[in-house]
């Protein structure tokens, strides 16, 4: 069983849906939770960096933690066209120096006008 | 402020040849990494220096060299490529306490 399990999509969806990218994980020592956004030919860029189980919100977009069920979720309200991208979830055991990011392998999102 | 940089953005080699693969922050990190990204295997790390005269591999560091010249600029290179080695190569630093911040990455292709 890999570390990071994230479905690959593709994932298609209307301007203006809402959209629900998940990921979950085996490792229970995981304690920092990251989304970052890939933009084609670009590098990741972080959207999202959450520590605690529950919600954190950022204009269109609310990161969800659940510890208990080793699940992690990044909804985007009111998609644009401009949200089309790969979407990478990452984790970590310690905040330190030296400390590997563990990535899934991306959900490829495209959002049509 | 620059962030990340990387050189060169995308590079053709042939079997055996040589290489090295530069990045650099302006964000006074301790930490940087370097990631190679492939299609169906996501990001994973080849070699990481947690501060500036140290250097640890990675999940994959066959085939790699890497230098922490100073705080600033942390390399990359392949001593004698093979396409196994085609990738897309990122570079990454991280301060503790935040997370990681990445470069824009090199497209390697080695024939």
């Amino acid at each position: 069983q890999k570390e990071v399990e994230q479905d690959p999509g593709p994932l298609s969806v209307p301007e203006g849906a809402i959209v629900s990218l998940n990921c979950t994980y085996s490792n229970s020592a995981f304690q920092y939770f990251m989304w970052y956004r890939q933009y084609s030919r670009k590098g990741p860029e972080l959207l999202m960096y959450t520590y605690s189980s529950g919600n954190k919100e950022d204009g269109r977009f609310t990161a969800q933690v659940d510890k208990s069920s080793k699940y992690i979720s990044l909804f985007i309200r009111d998609s644009q066209p401009s949200d089309s991208a790969t979407y990478l979830c990452a984790m970590t055991s310690a905040n330190q120096a030296g400390t590997a990011l563990i990535f899934g392998k991306g959900t490829t999102l495209s959002v049509s006008s | 402020n620059a962030g990340v940089t990387q050189t060169p953005k995308f590079q053709v080699l042939k079997t055996g040849q040589s290489m090295t693969l530069q990045c650099a922050q302006d964000m006074n990190h301790n930490s940087m990494y370097w990631y190679r990204q492939d299609p169906g295997m996501g990001l994973r790390l080849i070699y990481y220096s947690a501060s500036e005269g140290t250097t640890d591999k990675g999940e994959v560091p066959n085939g790699y060299n890497v230098s922490r010249l100073n705080k600033r600029e942390f390399s990359l290179r392949l001593e004698s490529a093979a396409p196994s080695q085609t990738s897309v190569y990122f570079c990454a630093s991280h301060r503790r306490g935040e997370t990681q911040y990445f470069g824009p990455g090199t497209r390697l292709l080695v024939l």
